[in-house]
């Protein structure tokens, strides 16, 4: 079973616009890591966030953290079409060793 | 630094053949692991390696599947033999520790079964 379960499955936007895309588990983490796959290559790490942080940023990339509400959110501003790929949240269960990866979210960037 | 490798890229084998995959981690990355990516879904992990022992194999079918990680470097991965839902992107990737550090994967292994 998935730990991670992204929302929405696929979205398609303008280039310049923000990109939100969102994700919830079911166990306690210790941290979650987002994660960008282009197609027909591997993922590529893009942020990790841990349990006791609410916010990180990096770049145009900002993710929110609520543990109370077991989600995490994604944000990325002013895409490009570069910025096409799928997006996947990835969590350690709690229990700090399996990485447990979501269905992923499928990002559309018109140019 | 280079990246994780893998070979081959691709493989088309027939049902009940068997087929084995290699991996190259990153230069003294002590966990490997081992995906398995179904096309439209996350990928799943199969096996982990915490240097040249395993750390996690809870979801691996041990029917079939077998992997091994020689001197805590190189790792294959063997189906044998493979079934028609064996089909899928095997991906592998490597961290220097534990799962509080960042994957890095490589492009995998896309097989198809017929």
């Amino acid at each position: 079973s998935q730990q991670g379960e992204e929302d929405p499955q696929a979205l398609s936007i303008q280039e310049g616009e923000n990109a939100t895309m969102n994700c919830s588990y079911k166990t306690s983490i210790n941290n979650l890591q987002w994660y960008r796959q282009n197609s027909g290559r591997g993922l590529v790490h893009l942020i990790l966030i841990r349990s006791n942080e609410r916010e990180k940023h990096s770049g145009r990339l900002r993710v929110t953290l609520d543990t109370s509400k077991k989600s995490s959110s994604l944000l990325i501003t002013a895409s490009r079409a570069a910025d096409t790929a799928s997006y996947f949240c990835a969590t350690d269960g709690g229990g700090g060793f399996k990485t447990i990866f979501g269905a992923g979210t499928r990002l559309f960037v018109k140019a | 630094e280079a990246g994780v490798a893998q070979s081959p890229r691709y493989k088309i084998i027939e049902k009940r053949q068997s087929v084995a995959f290699w991996c190259n981690p990153i230069s003294g990355h002590a966990t490997l692991y081992w995906y398995q990516q179904i096309l439209g879904q996350g990928p799943k992990l199969l096996i982990q390696f915490q240097n040249n022992g395993v750390v996690d194999d809870s979801q691996l079918p041990k029917d079939r599947f077998s992997a091994e990680r020689l001197k805590g470097v190189d790792s294959t991965l063997k189906i044998q033999p493979a079934k028609l839902e064996d089909s899928a992107v095997y991906l592998c990737a490597s961290s220097p520790g534990t799962n509080y550090q960042p994957q890095h994967f490589g492009d995998g292994t896309r097989l198809s079964i017929l």
